[in-house]
């Protein structure tokens, strides 16, 4: 199977812009969760999908937003950039509740 | 906020085993303990996992105490690769990771 897959691997933006990450999850995955990751403050769950539905968000502001699809791949965006959201973005999925999460490679955002 | 304390790095001889602890005194008998560990600028990549009786697979050993207040992942013979960020996480099956600073391992040649 592949794995989970993120495009794209790296961007550049500039403050006041919005962008858009994609997250393809392994095959037969229907939940797939993002979290965020900066030097400061490690690794943040930012929401979780399954089936199309928001299950769980973390503490992050309006600003940051997703949607899954019917084939469950997910989209997450952030509007109005500024500079303390540059960070890894991370995409992972899982089968189903009981099991643990399998982690794409991540999104590396640069704001400027 | 994470359930779970480590220390915050360790080092471990190539070829010796590693024993990363972990501390999680408030788990309660529903919440599992995993393990991931990171490899700089990669996505988080998973270990093992367990409830009550201790685990093992072709990475790793888990081993968790009676009372499961605490567990030690026991990696048997580092590797240089092994190099790496490890995160113990307490989660109830159906809630998303809550990801603490982790141990970072530093396996010496």
């Amino acid at each position: 199977k592949a794995g989970v897959t993120q495009t794209p691997r790296y961007l550049i933006k500039t403050r006041g812009q919005q962008v858009t990450l994609s997250c393809s999850p392994i095959s037969g995955h229907r939940s797939v969760s993002w979290y965020q990751q900066t030097p400061g403050q490690g690794l943040q769950f930012l929401f979780e999908y399954f089936s199309e539905t928001q299950r769980n968000k973390g503490n992050f502001p309006g600003r940051f937003s997703g949607r899954q699809f019917s084939n469950s791949r997910s989209e997450m965006n952030v509007s109005t950039l500024e500079l303390g959201d540059s960070a890894l973005y991370l995409c992972a999925s899982r089968e189903g509740q009981q099991y643990g999460y399998t982690f794409g490679s991540g999104t590396r955002l640069t704001v400027v | 906020d994470a359930k779970t304390t480590q220390p915050p790095s360790m080092d471990c001889a190539e070829g010796r085993a590693a024993n990363l602890p972990c501390n999680h005194s408030t788990i309660s008998g529903n919440e599992y303990v995993y393990w991931y560990r990171q490899i700089h600028s990669q996505g988080p990549q998973y270990i093992i996992h367990g409830l009550k009786n201790n685990e093992t697979n072709e990475m790793a050993s888990l081993i968790i105490t009676e009372d499961r207040k605490s567990s030690t992942l026991i990696l048997p013979h580092a590797t240089l690769r092994d190099t790496a960020v490890y995160y113990c996480i307490v989660r109830v099956e159906g809630q998303n990771f809550v990801f603490g600073p982790g141990t970072r391992l530093s396996v010496l040649p």
